[in-house]
């Protein structure tokens, strides 16, 4: 079974505080993959890594992926009550459209 | 280019009744996805669709089927409606490439009752 655990489920913090959000499987991916979703609408997709031990920044968003290529983390910085909503991993394997997807972490940043 | 449509964004529908989502995709994408959102189970992959072809498939039940069109519009259709089929049902596009990154539609809520 292909499966994607991500961490932690909920998370609220204060503007202005840096968070991690994980992502693990003993499964190993040809590419990960990050999204956001707001409430009511799809997954918006945030950045796509590749290669083990890879790691991409967005602003204040640092995406890394672990060198066996079998987990992932996603760090904010100073996040921003704009940064709210639910961040999504998903795991792609070399058999074509196919996304394993964590679970999902609800993130809330309070003003 | 213009984003992944669904059509409709919402709809109710009685338990045993079946219902046909569409979906069209970035211009240029030949991949399509469909996926099922649920609060309990997140997001869980149904099929997927190539060129008209079906080339994944997850664990659904026969009930989920799917079709691709030659200009790869996409349908989903669900027959014999269960109380737990209500969920957001979402389509996603993807270019040719070994990245398999996908852009979702904003999805259609499926409300069964």
């Amino acid at each position: 079974t292909q499966l994607l655990e991500q961490s932690p489920q909920f998370l609220s913090i204060q503007e202005g505080e840096n968070l991690t959000v994980y992502c693990n499987s003993s499964s190993v991916f040809s590419s990960l993959q990050w999204y956001r979703q707001e409430p009511g609408e799809g997954p918006v997709l945030l950045v796509t890594v590749v290669t083990g031990g890879e790691v991409k920044k967005l602003k204040r968003l640092t995406f890394q992926f672990g060198d066996a290529r079998k987990d992932s983390s996603l760090h904010i910085t100073a996040a921003q009550p704009g940064d709210t909503g639910l961040y999504l991993c998903a795991g792609a394997y070399n058999q074509g459209g196919k996304l394993i997807f964590g679970q999902g972490t609800e993130l809330s940043v309070k003003p | 280019k213009a984003g992944v449509t669904q059509t409709p964004r919402y709809l109710i529908k009685t338990r045993g009744q079946q219902v046909t989502l569409s979906c069209s995709p970035i211009s240029g994408h030949r991949s399509v996805s469909w996926y099922q959102q649920t609060p309990g189970q997140g997001l869980q992959f149904l099929f997927e669709y190539f060129s008209e072809t079906q080339r994944n498939k997850g664990n659904f039940p026969g009930r989920f089927s799917g079709r691709q069109f030659s200009n790869s519009r996409s349908e989903m259709n669900v027959s014999t409606l269960e109380l737990g089929d209500s969920a957001l049902y979402l389509c996603a596009s993807s270019p040719s490439g070994p990245s398999y990154e996908q852009y979702f539609g904003p999805g259609t809520r499926l409300t069964v009752t």
